[in-house]
């Protein structure tokens, strides 16, 4: 049963240091998302890739985030330095990145909370 | 910009009932695609059921099925025989057309299953 894969599940940092979260994409989908979910903005678009390069990064802050794809099967979101506003459930999704009825598979999440 | 917009944030129905979650949109795309996605207490994101703009036919799983209105902008969720494992937040989402295009979600609507 493939599933997209996120790590850590859980983080608890205090503000100012740096914050790496990690995602193993379905093998063979050639698009990833990072969505980021808080109880005031719901669910919003960060960042997301097609065949490892960034596409649209328009929703991340750009001082402190960054998300890269170092190879086809890791796509990792860092934040440094973090804040307290930076707690949220991160999540990764997945697609085959195919014209037309593409689904998205959402990995479990990574929830942090920044002190 | 695309929006999507769900009006109620909480709904409750009793156990083997049904209910009608609501969602509307705004675009100025004729293909698009629309997602319902159920998110359980444990945060995992769960697809239940899509739809594609250019299908005059609803989608249906199982007890899930769609009333989609092209021309409202309108794609409310119908679960019938409610069940206990339903009670989740669940999620309307909207893809514009092309392979990899993020999604935009709603707020959200809080389903409680009452026995």
């Amino acid at each position: 049963d493939a599933r997209v894969t996120q790590t850590p599940r859980h983080k608890v940092t205090e503000m100012g240091q740096e914050v790496t979260m990690r995602c193993q994409p379905i093998l063979g989908h050639n698009t990833v998302f990072w969505y980021r979910q808080t109880m005031m903005q719901g669910l919003e678009l960060l960042a997301y890739f097609r065949n490892r390069a960034p596409l649209d990064d328009s929703g991340m802050p750009k001082d402190r985030f960054s998300a890269e794809m170092p190879d086809a099967t890791l796509a990792t979101l860092k934040i440094q330095p973090s804040e307290p506003r930076d707690s949220a459930v991160y999540f990764c999704a997945s697609g085959e990145g195919l014209a037309g009825t593409d689904t998205q598979y959402f990995g479990p999440g990574t929830r942090l909370t920044v002190l | 910009a695309q929006t999507v917009t769900q009006s109620q944030p909480e709904m409750s129905v009793q156990e083997a009932e049904t209910v009608t979650l609501s969602c509307t949109y705004d675009t100025s795309e004729s293909d698009y695609y629309l997602f319902w996605y159920k998110q359980p207490p444990s945060r995992q994101m769960i697809l239940v059921i899509r739809q594609e703009a250019y299908k005059q036919q609803n989608a249906t799983e199982n007890r899930f099925s769609v009333n989609f209105q092209k021309a409202a902008k309108s794609f409310s969720l119908k679960i019938s025989d409610s069940q206990l494992g339903d009670a989740a937040m669940y999620f309307c989402a909207y893809r514009a057309p092309g392979g990899s295009e993020k999604l935009v979600f709603g707020k959200g609507t809080k389903l409680t299953v009452n026995p």
